[in-house]
């Protein structure tokens, strides 16, 4: 069974502050590791697909990386309107569906 | 990316009575999914909608409990029945993109509140 651990819970930050978000999973077989953002009262919205260790990608202020075990999401100078939860998904050889962890909720201070 | 549109974007519903959430993509997907989010918590796959066969459930989900429909490759409903307060969450219809790569895209979600 896949399963996805997301931490910390929530992660408070000053405006500027840079910090990471971890995304520990297991998986039978990666086929892709997925980030996304949601903000209260609307779906999530994409952000990346990691498909294999050692891959990066980038976004604004955003970078997401990936080894076997796990994949980090860095935050670069976060500002206020980064705040929101942000989610981690897996899909393994199983199925196509995407099995999530619980989130990170992110407040950044202005 | 594929565009969702969901239908209600939330709805107030007396328990005992069922909702339909319509889910509409501006492209023809394979594949489409219907999660289900409960307050504070993350999301759990529902079941998975292929066109012209019975959707796939998940456990702990049941048809009679969130009957399906997959009348095409761009539409989907899902039906929560005889519902209950525990029935209030927000759900979520999903798409499966694959222009290079895998990319996967939600709707808006509904939020359902059973009093």
């Amino acid at each position: 069974e896949d399963q996805v651990t997301q931490s910390p819970e929530a992660l408070r930050l000053q405006e500027g502050e840079s910090s990471s978000l971890n995304c520990s999973y297991t998986v039978s077989g990666l086929r892709g590791l997925f980030w996304y953002r949601q903000d209260p009262g609307k779906g999530p919205e994409f952000l990346f697909t990691l498909y294999s260790a050692g891959e990066e990608k980038e976004k604004e202020r955003l970078k997401a990386t990936l080894t076997k075990k796990e994949s980090f999401l860095h935050i670069t100078a976060p500002k206020p309107e980064d705040s929101a939860t942000y989610l981690c998904a897996v899909q393994g050889n199983a199925g196509n569906m995407l099995t999530f962890g619980g989130g990170t909720r992110l407040m950044v201070k202005p | 990316s594929a565009v969702i549109s969901q239908k209600p974007s939330r709805d107030i519903c007396q328990r005992g009575t069922s909702l339909t959430i319509q889910c509409q993509v501006d492209s023809q997907v394979t594949m489409m999914f219907w999660y289900r989010q409960q307050p504070g918590q993350s999301l759990t796959l529902i079941a998975t909608a292929n066109q012209g066969s019975e959707a796939t459930y998940e456990s702990g989900f049941v048809i009679d409990k969130f009957p399906i429909s997959r009348p095409n490759l761009t539409f989907s409903t899902l039906t929560v029945s005889n519902m209950s307060p525990e029935d209030s969450s927000i759900y979520l219809c999903s798409v499966e993109a694959r222009d290079s790569g895998t990319e996967a895209f939600f709707g808006q979600g509904t939020r359902l509140t059973v009093v």
